[in-house]
C-alpha cells in the first residue's frame, strides 16, 4: 500500500560528521512533508518542514531536500552531536491534515 | 509550559476495563489530532478535530474508541473494553495558527497504555 518509508532503519555516525537520513514517499499528491525527531519515551519533536513547491529548506544545522521527480526526501544534519541521537521520522500530508509517518530511522552518534 | 500536555503519562489496566486519556492542546490551536504509536513504528493517525467538530476518523478507530472535544479546547480519548492489542503510546498533537492542514503539528509527550 501507499506509505512513507525509509531506506535505512539505523544510521551510525561519528560526532562532528554530517548525517543524511533518507525517505521515500509514494503518493505524488502529497503536498507537505515534515521531519520529526523522537527521543525515547517522548513525543515527536518538529524539526523542519517543506512544501511541495520547494526543493530545499534550511534550518539551524538541518536541511531538508525534496526531489519530487523520484519522490524522495532527505534530512541533512550538519556537525552531528550526541544530542542528535534519536529516531527520525519523515511524514507527509495530502491535504487532509492527518500526517502519514514512515517507520523511522534510528540515528546513533558515536563520541 | 505552553506545549501540548497529556494525562496520564502512563496507564496500566486489565483487559476489559475502560480507560480515558486527556489532551490539552497549545492554547488557541484549533486543530487537535490523536495518533497511536506501537513499538518500533511511526505514529498512526486516529482522528482529528477542528474546534469541537470531529472531521475525520481512521479505520483504526474501532467502535470501542471514542474521542470528544466538547468545548473546542481539551480532548478526551476513551477506549472501552480494552484489549491487549490496544497497548501502545497514544499521542496528541495540535496545530492551527491559520487553521489549515499544513500548519505544523506539535506533539505532546504521549500516554503509554499497557493492557494486561
Amino acid at each position: 500500500g501507499e506509505s512513507v518509508g525509509l531506506h535505512l532503519p539505523t544510521l551510525s555516525v561519528q560526532e562532528g560528521d554530517n548525517s543524511i537520513i533518507n525517505c521515500a514517499y509514494s503518493n505524488s499528491a502529497s503536498d507537505y512533508f515534515i521531519w520529526y525527531k523522537q527521543e525515547s519515551g517522548k513525543g515527536p519533536q518538529f524539526i523542519i518542514d517543506i512544501r511541495s513547491n520547494m526543493d530545499k529548506r534550511q534550518g539551524q544545522r538541518v536541511t531538508v531536500l525534496l526531489n519530487k521527480t523520484v519522490k524522495h526526501l532527505s534530512l541533512q544534519i550538519a556537525a552531528t552531536q550526541p544530542g542528535d541521537s534519536a529516531v527520525y521520522f519523515c511524514a507527509e500530508t495530502r491535504g487532509q491534515g492527518n500526517l502519514i509517518f514512515g517507520k523511522g530511522t534510528k540515528l546513533s552518534v558515536k563520541p | 509550559d505552553t506545549g501540548v500536555s497529556q494525562n496520564p503519562r502512563h496507564k496500566i489496566t486489565k483487559r476489559g476495563q475502560n480507560v480515558t486519556f486527556r489532551c490539552d492542546p497549545i492554547s488557541e490551536h484549533n486543530r487537535l489530532y490523536w495518533y497511536r504509536q506501537t513499538l518500533g513504528q511511526g505514529p498512526e493517525f486516529l482522528t482529528y478535530f477542528q474546534n469541537e467538530a470531529q472531521l475525520e476518523k481512521s479505520r483504526l478507530l474501532s467502535d470501542r474508541f471514542s474521542a470528544e472535544r466538547p468545548k473546542g479546547s481539551f480532548s478526551t480519548l476513551e477506549i472501552q473494553r480494552t484489549e491487549q492489542g490496544d497497548s501502545a503510546m497514544y499521542l496528541c498533537a495540535s496545530s492551527g495558527t491559520s487553521g489549515g492542514p499544513t500548519d505544523t503539528q506539535y506533539f505532546g509527550p504521549g500516554t503509554r497504555l499497557t493492557v494486561l
